[in-house]
């Protein structure tokens, strides 16, 4: 069984600081692990993901995450905030052939000017 | 190289009626999968088509069906619909694992 928690449905942060958004899952397999954005009216897109190889992975617009076996984690970062981030991120987890996502039930990242 | 196009875009329907939402995947994608977005909550898991087969489902009712065609694309059938349907409603395509597993835009269905 998998599943996927995120902790916090809103995070507010000032432009230009960290952006930090918690993700931990839970899998019977070995995971792979998505995060995902959502602007508001529109589907999802793909932020970075996680398969195997290296743990520290890199995503479009500067965000990353890290893979912590140990801790069960996948927290999404990025170093300095931009008002264009605002929207709903979501992480997911699948197994290796894609069957199925779980995907948490969302944060809500509010930039402030 | 279009991606993943759903449609439509938007839809609304009265308690009792059926609707048909449509997907066609990337190009050189095989597999089709459907979710349901509430409003507030992250994407659920309906079920998954390969090969025109129902690979896997999720947990939802019956009234949820679907279909896959040769060429992949695929349908969404949901019937007698209760108010409780309305949500966006996503499709994802994949394929080989390399070639990743890339998600629609939506339909965004209003059930009253």
């Amino acid at each position: 069984a998998q599943s996927v928690t995120q902790l916090g449905s809103h995070v507010s942060v000032s432009e230009g600081a960290l952006v930090l958004l918690r993700c931990n899952y839970s899998s019977s397999v070995p995971p792979y692990l998505f995060w995902y954005v959502q602007y508001p009216n529109q589907g999802l897109q793909l932020l970075l993901k996680y398969t195997t190889g290296a743990t520290l992975v890199k995503g479009i617009n500067g965000f990353e995450a890290e893979f912590k076996k140990s801790e069960t984690s996948f927290h999404l970062t990025k170093p300095s905030a931009h008002m264009s981030d605002a929207a709903e991120y979501f992480c997911a987890v699948t197994g290796y052939n894609f069957n199925k996502f779980y995907f948490g039930s969302g944060t809500k990242l509010n930039v402030k000017p | 190289d279009a991606g993943v196009t759903q449609s439509p875009t938007h839809l609304i329907k009265t308690r009792g009626q059926q609707v048909t939402l449509r997907c066609s995947p990337k190009s050189g994608h095989d597999t089709v999968s459907w979710y349901q977005q509430a409003l507030g909550q992250g994407p659920q898991f309906i079920f998954q088509y390969y090969e025109e087969e129902e690979r896997q489902r999720g947990n939802f009712p019956d009234r949820f069906s679907g279909h896959q065609f040769p060429n992949y694309s695929s349908e969404l059938n949901v019937n007698a619909l209760l108010l409780g349907d309305s949500a966006l409603y996503l499709c994802a395509s994949s394929g080989q694992v390399a070639y990743g597993y890339t998600f629609g835009s939506g339909t965004r269905l209003t059930v009253v």
